[in-house]
């Protein structure tokens, strides 16, 4: 299994307070990604990263922010948690080479309920 | 911007027939496509993927994709199903660009006995 991993596995937590999710990858991979999976929408990407202090936005990133300091480790933060971002959370890792872009290697997933 | 279309949310099949499962993609330049399998509560584990190579990918388990640029299409099959293929099925897209990787709305495989 690729070396990536998701901490914490499950958190609850109130509403209005903040929250990290941390990814951490041992495979020096350069792209790294957060994506929430929430029953009838699949997985869709919440911030993505191409390189060390390097981000951008996915299609649902608004209350989200993402920080990358150093190229194993992916901090997804909300500033303050809502009801509606109870989900599970999905962190990802892809590099790139000559055919273009690797598959990606998930993690096990958050489970985040906000109450 | 690339984009990828899963053409039905759920198929269902009886043990022991074929499985298609449909995807159509969007893309300006030549795209990295794969195919993902999650099981209840469980991860995404890659079944196959397409980097430029042979058009005809063959993954895990049976399943076989075939890349057809005229139809922008990555359909996914296997010749016969089994009960331990019912799972949510993914069709990703890397954008050529940026390195996103994009997901279909998945596929519910339900397998019949």
């Amino acid at each position: 299994d690729a070396g990536i991993t998701q901490s914490p596995r499950h958190k609850v937590t109130e509403t209005g307070t903040p929250v990290t999710l941390r990814c951490h990858q041992t495979e020096n991979h350069r792209y790294m990604y957060w994506y929430r999976q929430d029953p009838g929408h699949g997985l869709r990407l919440i911030h993505y990263s191409y390189g060390v202090k390097d981000t951008d936005k996915g299609e649902v990133s608004d209350g989200y922010s993402v920080s990358r300091s150093k190229t194993e480790d992916f901090l997804l933060t909300l500033e303050s948690a809502t009801s509606s971002q109870t989900s599970v959370y999905f962190c990802a890792i892809s590099d790139r080479n000559y055919r273009g872009y690797t598959e990606a290697f998930f993690g096990q997933g958050t489970r985040l309920t906000v109450v | 911007a690339q984009s990828v279309t899963q053409l039905d949310s759920h198929v269902s099949v009886s043990e022991g027939t074929p499985v298609l499962l449909r995807c159509n993609y969007s893309s300006s330049y030549s795209p990295s496509l794969f195919w993902y399998v999650q099981h209840p509560n469980k991860g995404l584990q890659l079944l196959l993927k397409y980097t430029s190579a042979a058009t005809l990918v063959k993954g895990i388990n049976g399943f076989e994709a075939e890349f057809k640029k005229s139809e922008t299409s990555f359909h996914l099959t296997k010749p016969s199903a089994h009960m331990s293929d019912a799972a949510e099925y993914f069709c990703v897209v890397s954008d050529s660009n940026t390195g996103k990787l994009i997901f279909g709305q998945g596929t519910t495989l339900q397998v019949k006995p």
